[in-house]
C-alpha cells in the first residue's frame, strides 16, 4: 500500500452536477498531483498543488479546480459535469525537495457521468 | 501529436518468451524517464527509472536514448504475473508529480 488515499472510490454523477473528490498524501509528501485517465488511456495531468497552491495545470479547462490544506490533503472539484468527464481520477503525492522522487498514486475514484 | 507515443498492443506472448516495449518522447526538456505499471482497474505502480547508461532490474531491463528520444523497456522470460498495461513516463522538470504518460501498452502472458 502506497499510503495515499482517495474518496470515494466510486461516484455516479448526473451531467451539469457538480463533484468533489479527495485525497490523503503519503506521509512526508506536501506535493499532490491529479490526474485523469479515460478508459484506454494514459493518465492526463490536471494539475499540481504544492503550499496550498496551484502549481502548473495541464489542458483543462477551468471548471476543474483544487485545493490543498495544511496537512498536504487536497480536493479536485469538477462543476457543470459532462459526460466525458467519466474517468479514473488519479490523486499522486510526492515530495518537492527530493528531485528524483517517486510519486505514488492512491487507488483512484471512478466517476461515472449520465 | 502525443507527447509521448506508444505502441498500444495488445501484446500476446507466451510465457517464458522475451517482450520489448518502445517509446518516443516528443519534449527535449524532458529530465527523468519512468516505466509505471498499472493493473486492470488499480493505480499506477512505479517500474522502474530509466538512466541514460541503461538499467537493469532482475528480468527488466530499460533504456533511454535522448539524443533519438526513445525508451525503450525489456522484459525476458516472461511470467503469468507480468499481465498488466505498461506505462511509458517522462517529467520534465524533476519535481515529481508532474508526469506526462503514453497511453500505454497492454502485455498478456498466455500459459
Amino acid at each position: 500500500e502506497t499510503g495515499v488515499t482517495q474518496s470515494p472510490t466510486h461516484l455516479i454523477k448526473t451531467r451539469g452536477q457538480q463533484v468533489t473528490l479527495r485525497c490523503s498524501s503519503q506521509s512526508g509528501h506536501n506535493t499532490v498531483s491529479w490526474y485523469q485517465q479515460a478508459l484506454g488511456q494514459g493518465p492526463q495531468f490536471i494539475f499540481q498543488y504544492y503550499r496550498e497552491e496551484e502549481n502548473g495545470r495541464g489542458n483543462f479547462p477551468p471548471r476543474f479546480s483544487g485545493l490543498q490544506f495544511p496537512n498536504y490533503s487536497s480536493e479536485l472539484n469538477v462543476n457543470a459535469l459532462e459526460l466525458d468527464d467519466s474517468a479514473l481520477y488519479l490523486c499522486a503525492s510526492s515530495s518537492r525537495q527530493n528531485l528524483n522522487t517517486e510519486a505514488f498514486f492512491g487507488q483512484g475514484t471512478r466517476l461515472t457521468v449520465v | 501529436r502525443k507527447e509521448v507515443e506508444q505502441d498500444p498492443g495488445p501484446f500476446n506472448v507466451p510465457e517464458g518468451a522475451t517482450v520489448a516495449f518502445n517509446c518516443t518522447y516528443s519534449n527535449s526538456a524532458s529530465q527523468s524517464f519512468f516505466w509505471y505499471r498499472q493493473d486492470c482497474r488499480k493505480e499506477p505502480k512505479l517500474l522502474m527509472s530509466v538512466y541514460s547508461s541503461g538499467n537493469e532490474d532482475g528480468r527488466f531491463t530499460a533504456q533511454l536514448n535522448r539524443a533519438s528520444q526513445y525508451i525503450s523497456l525489456l522484459i525476458r522470460d516472461s511470467k503469468l504475473s507480468d499481465s498488466a498495461t505498461y506505462l511509458c513516463v517522462v517529467n520534465r522538470n524533476n519535481q515529481g508529480g508532474k508526469l506526462i504518460f503514453g497511453q500505454g501498452t497492454e502485455l498478456s502472458v498466455k500459459p
